[in-house]
């Protein structure tokens, strides 16, 4: 079965720290992909990421980056100079073929960031 | 686009009472789930369908019940509503299997 650990359930930061939101996932996959959400106070879920598993390159978008490594089965979400606008619930979520769901995603249980200002 | 709808946003229901949270997507999108969201445990799936027709159990479908007679729609019913069912239901489609999903704005659902 597949699993998708986020063991920080919230995080506390001021305005412009840097952040880092973990996720570890258990998968017998080969294949397989790896996704961020975000979900602000307001509610709605937002796609951040998408990767797959053959795919170890770091990605940077602006202040977001992520860092996938197979070796230790992680998925780390990093913000670098946290604003305000980045307080949200951040899910980390899994899918691939033996997830005998169609491919609908695993989520982990979710990381609140707090920005403080 | 609307992308995917859903209705109602709230709900109040009294236990035993029947409903039935609707879902539309206007994307052409084959993939839809149901999805709840109860806190600390992320998002659950409760049922989903790969295309029209066809429907499926996702992790915790007791209680729930849905059918997809279109691509575009695919309604969440529930039988007899229960306590353990307040949580906040979110629809989702995709364009195919591992595609991003885009999801609908939510439905909080209080049973008392």
């Amino acid at each position: 079965a597949q699993k998708v650990t986020q063991a920080q359930t919230e995080i506390s930061v001021v305005e412009k720290e840097d952040v880092t939101l973990d996720c570890v996932y258990e998968t017998r996959d080969t294949t397989y992909y790896l996704f961020w959400y975000k979900q602000p106070p307001s509610g709605e879920l937002v796609f951040l990421i998408r990767r797959n598993s053959f795919d170890e390159q770091n990605e940077i978008s602006g202040r977001y980056s992520w860092n996938f490594q197979k070796s230790t089965s992680s998925f780390n979400f990093t913000i670098t100079a946290s604003q305000v606008v980045d307080s949200a619930v951040y899910f980390c979520a899994l899918s691939g073929p033996n997830n005998n769901a169609g491919n609908m995603l695993t989520f982990g249980g979710g990381t609140r960031l707090m920005v403080k200002p | 686009n609307a992308g995917v709808t859903q209705t109602p946003k709230f709900q109040v229901l009294k236990t035993g009472q029947s409903m039935t949270l609707q879902c539309a997507q206007d994307m052409n999108h084959e993939y839809m789930s149901w999805y709840r969201q109860d806190p600390g445990m992320g998002l659950r799936l409760i049922h989903y369908s790969v295309g029209a027709g066809i429907t499926d159990q996702g992790e915790v479908p007791n209680g729930y019940n849905v059918s997809r007679s279109t691509t575009e729609d695919f309604p969440l019913r529930l039988l007899s509503a229960a306590p353990s069912q307040t949580s906040v239901y979110f629809c989702a489609s995709s364009f195919r299997a591992n595609s991003p999903l885009h999801f609908g704005n939510g439905t909080r659902l209080t049973v008392t």
